[in-house]
């Protein structure tokens, strides 16, 4: 089946040390997304890049669409003990419509230490 | 608005037990799913609904089974549960192929 690879599977940080998590594919996406699961929480949406070598910002935390649209990366700068969770990238089920069906990665747990 | 409910948010069934799992959307959206979430394996569709009445198979679909009567509500169904079957179900809707608004889970465990 499809598959999105997610890498690293873990990252221990101290607070203020910076975070990148990456997302690959071996087929062209349409677009990406990325979520957000606190522990013990539910995933949530953070963004969809869908345009090549698209970047966006929220606050301290950039997100990048590849040229080829083959991989993506999200990346925080000066980590807070609040970004501790696990961070999902999905890409639209391929095969026929979607309909807005993902497949997820497997997640990045990060851990911040104080 | 409550946004994606889900119920219950614990059960235990000893294997052989049967039981649904209730999700619920007051956002009007075409657009339901279920997933399950295994450590190390991220999230998993098990099966999906674009509208009332409709229903499809996601990439896990074998010994689930799911009903979309109303257009807010979406159920899954165990009829036979299985220690394998233990793990997390999320549920989650959308307004057409866009963000995915989760709801807060069900963690079920099998005997």
């Amino acid at each position: 089946g499809q598959q999105v690879m997610q890498i690293p599977q873990y990252q221990h940080v101290q607070e203020g040390e910076d975070f990148t998590t990456y997302c690959n594919s071996s087929t062209t996406l349409s677009n990406i997304q990325w979520y957000k699961q606190r522990p013990g929480g539910h995933p949530v949406f953070l963004i969809q890049l869908v345009k090549s070598g698209e970047v966006k910002k929220q606050k301290r935390l950039t997100f990048q669409f590849g040229e080829a649209k083959k991989n993506s990366s999200l990346h925080i700068t000066a980590t807070q003990t609040t970004d501790v969770g696990t961070y999902f990238c999905a890409q639209d089920w391929l095969g026929g419509t979607s309909y807005g069906k993902l497949t997820f990665g497997q997640g990045t747990i990060l851990t911040v230490h104080p | 608005n409550a946004g994606v409910t889900q119920t219950p948010k614990f059960r235990v069934l000893k294997t052989g037990q049967s039981m649904t799992l209730l999700c619920a959307q007051d956002m009007n959206h075409e657009y339901m799913y279920w997933y399950r979430q295994d450590p190390g394996m991220g999230l998993r569709l098990i099966h999906y609904s674009v509208g009332e009445g409709t229903t499809a198979k996601g990439e896990v679909p074998d010994g689930y089974n799911v009903s979309r009567l109303k257009k807010q509500n979406f159920l899954l169904g165990l009829e036979s549960a299985a220690p394998s079957q233990t793990s997390v179900y999320f549920c989650a809707s959308s307004y057409r192929a866009s963000e995915q608004f989760f709801g807060p889970g069900t963690r079920l465990t099998v005997l």
